[in-house]
Formats: C-alpha cells, structure tokens, sequence
C-alpha cells in the first residue's frame, strides 16, 4: 500500500468549476507538496505546507496534521488548469526522502 | 528561464545500449536528485547528491549510476539498459535537504524509449 493516496485518479470537470483533490498520507510528515505536471511536460512545484493553509491564485491548498490529510482546491477552473496534480510528502526522521502519490489527472473541459 | 535543464528531452536506445542523461541546474543548490517515472505511477527516487556526497536508493538496480562532476551538472547512466527501464527521468534540486522550507525544482524530464 502506498504511504501516500490521492483521490480522486481521474477528474473531468467544466469550465468554471470548482475542484477539490485530495491527499491522505499514513506517514509521520514534516511538509506536503502539491506538484502539476503538465502532459510530456516536467513538475512544478504549486505549495509547500507544513500546517494551515496557502493561497496562491486561483489555487489554495489546505493541511491537517493531526487527520493526515491535504486538499488542494481549484476556483473558477480553466481548461489551461488541466494537468496531473501529484502530492508528495517528507517523511520525518528520513532526511530528503520524499514519497509521491500516483497523481490526479484533471482535465477541465470549455 | 529554464533553472534545471534536462538533456536530451527524448532519448531512443537500444537494449543493452548504454546511455547517460544529464541534468544541470543554475539555482546553486547543493541537492539533486534523479527519479524514474513509469506511466502512470508516482515517481520514484533512484538517488540524491548532497555536494558530492552520492546517496543511492537500497532498491536501485546496479545498472543505474551517476555522476555529478561539478555543484551545476549532474548525469545518470544507465549502463545495459533493459526494456523496463523505458520510463520518464526527472532531475530535481533543492537548495537544501531535510528541512521543510525545501521546494523542489524539476527538469521537463527526459523520455527515454528502450527497444
């Protein structure tokens, strides 16, 4: 079992949408990452969250510690929005290690 | 502008046919790190350099070394490759390891096709 579970896999959406993606990880953490990865594309990196929550445009992304548990939201969602969201965590205790999730692929119709 | 830049984008090979991809990174960050990707599955860490300092994975195969002649470039050969070794390679950085103020920066990745 993969220490680190995103759901949903597959998300289809219309323009405008709001759209949630989740995360929850069974693993002692120090921060969550959320990374988009666009199709034959490299990973960038959206937020890094060690407690609460960030806002970063139209993206806000959310952590509880204590449920071990991460949301990243989209608003007003745009076909350019359409990528693979991947969480990925830092262990503790394993110094860089970190641990990715299979992805969510978002694709967000006109 | 580009701050880790992944060479070639595509890569064909042969079975058996060694290969080396190589990675640099104009950030100054003392962390780089090598994942394969596989479709449709998360990627996976094949090893790290911390300086110099080469740190390999316990289920990474023989097959797969690096190098990381200067604090800029840093290159993964992969010495007989084999048909399942065809996978995305990502190169990634970070200024530091450990702590959680660390982002990553990833490379486009290069595509390698084994056939």
């Amino acid at each position: 079992k993969n220490e680190v579970e995103q759901s949903p896999q597959n998300l289809t959406a219309q323009e405008g949408e709001f759209i949630t993606i989740n995360c929850s990880y069974s693993v002692g953490i120090s921060a969550l990452h959320w990374l988009q990865q666009h199709p034959g594309g490299g990973i960038v990196s959206l937020f890094m969250l060690s407690s609460g929550k960030k806002k970063h445009g139209r993206l806000i992304a959310t952590i509880n510690i204590q449920e071990k548990h991460s949301s990243l939201h989209i608003t007003a969602s745009h076909p350019r929005d359409s990528a693979v969201y991947i969480c990925a965590v830092i262990r503790v205790n394993t110094g860089n290690q970190f641990y990715f999730g299979t992805g969510t692929s978002l694709t967000v119709i006109p | 502008d580009a701050m880790v830049i992944q060479n070639p984008r595509y890569q064909v090979t042969q079975f058996g046919k060694p290969v080396t991809l190589s990675c640099s990174q104009t950030l100054n960050h003392n962390v780089m790190y090598w994942y394969q990707q596989k479709s449709s599955q998360a990627p996976k860490l094949l090893f790290h350099y911390y300086d110099k300092d080469f740190n390999n994975e316990a289920d990474t195969p023989d097959n797969f070394q690096s190098r990381r002649p200067n604090t800029s470039f840093c290159f993964l050969d992969i010495r007989s490759p084999g048909l399942g070794d065809t996978a995305m390679y990502l190169c990634a950085t970070s200024r530091d390891r450990g702590a959680t103020n660390e982002k990553l920066f990833f490379g486009s990745g290069t595509q390698l096709s084994v056939l």
